[in-house]
């Protein structure tokens, strides 16, 4: 059974950036594609992008273009979400999660724990 | 992309039927059937609880069932349960080949 771990709670000043990793164990990992899923507090989710590892393409939600980069890393299962120029309104969980398929039309049937990123001065 | 409509909130008491709606337009929704359904207990990380419309991943208890009809899709949750109580999202496919998730509906089991 396919696991998500991802990196721990980070604190950011607001200009800066972050980028939280997210490691897959248990299964196989470039047949899938991976989403990032973000929710403020006491927020909805809201999706960010995501990335096909096979083909190392990834896709954004209009929101984010230019200032998210999703990355991944075959050879370790681990794909990576960075955010730039954060602000405080970039406060939130980050979820990455894995599609059963190939596309993001498969459902997200894995999710990691969360990663909290708290943006403050 | 906007995100897809949901009621704020829904309730209902143990043993009855709830079904919460969500509506998207012709580009998500209504273009494809790739609409999913998450439930959310506080703290925790969403569980898909239903994919492709209408389909249940293994595990997944037979009171829940999805439905869409037009630019509309619906989750039904029968014999209600205090443990269903959770938040609620759907999450549609788009045609500009990214994911797009509705504000979520509050369940209460009074």
């Amino acid at each position: 059974q396919v696991q998500l771990g991802q990196s721990g709670a980070e604190v950011r000043k607001p200009g800066s950036s972050v980028k939280v990793s997210c490691k897959a164990s248990g299964g196989t990992f470039n047949s899938n594609a991976i989403s990032w899923v973000r929710q403020a507090p006491g927020q909805g989710l809201e999706w960010m992008g995501g990335i096909i590892p096979l083909f190392g393409t990834a896709n954004y939600a209009q929101k984010f273009q230019g200032r998210v980069t999703i990355t991944a890393d075959e050879s370790i299962s681990t794909a990576y979400m960075e955010v730039s120029s954060l602000r405080s309104e970039d406060t939130a969980v980050y979820y990455c999660s894995r599609h059963s398929g190939l596309y993001y039309y498969y459902g997200m049937d894995v999710w990691g724990q969360g990663t909290t990123v708290i943006v403050s001065s | 992309q906007s995100a897809l409509t949901q009621p704020a909130s829904v309730s209902g008491s143990p043993g009855q039927s709830i079904t919460i709606s969500c509506t998207g337009t012709s580009s998500d929704v209504g273009g494809d059937n790739y609409v999913s359904w998450f439930q959310q207990h506080p703290g925790k990380a969403p569980k898909l609880m239903i994919y492709d419309v209408n389909k249940r991943p293994s595990g997944v208890s037979t009171r829940f069932s999805g439905s869409k009809s037009g630019n509309r899709a619906s989750l039904t949750i029968s014999g209600l349960q205090p443990e269903d109580e959770a938040e609620y999202y759907c999450s549609s496919y788009t045609r500009t080949n990214t994911r797009v998730f509705g504000g979520g509906t509050n369940l209460t089991v009074l």
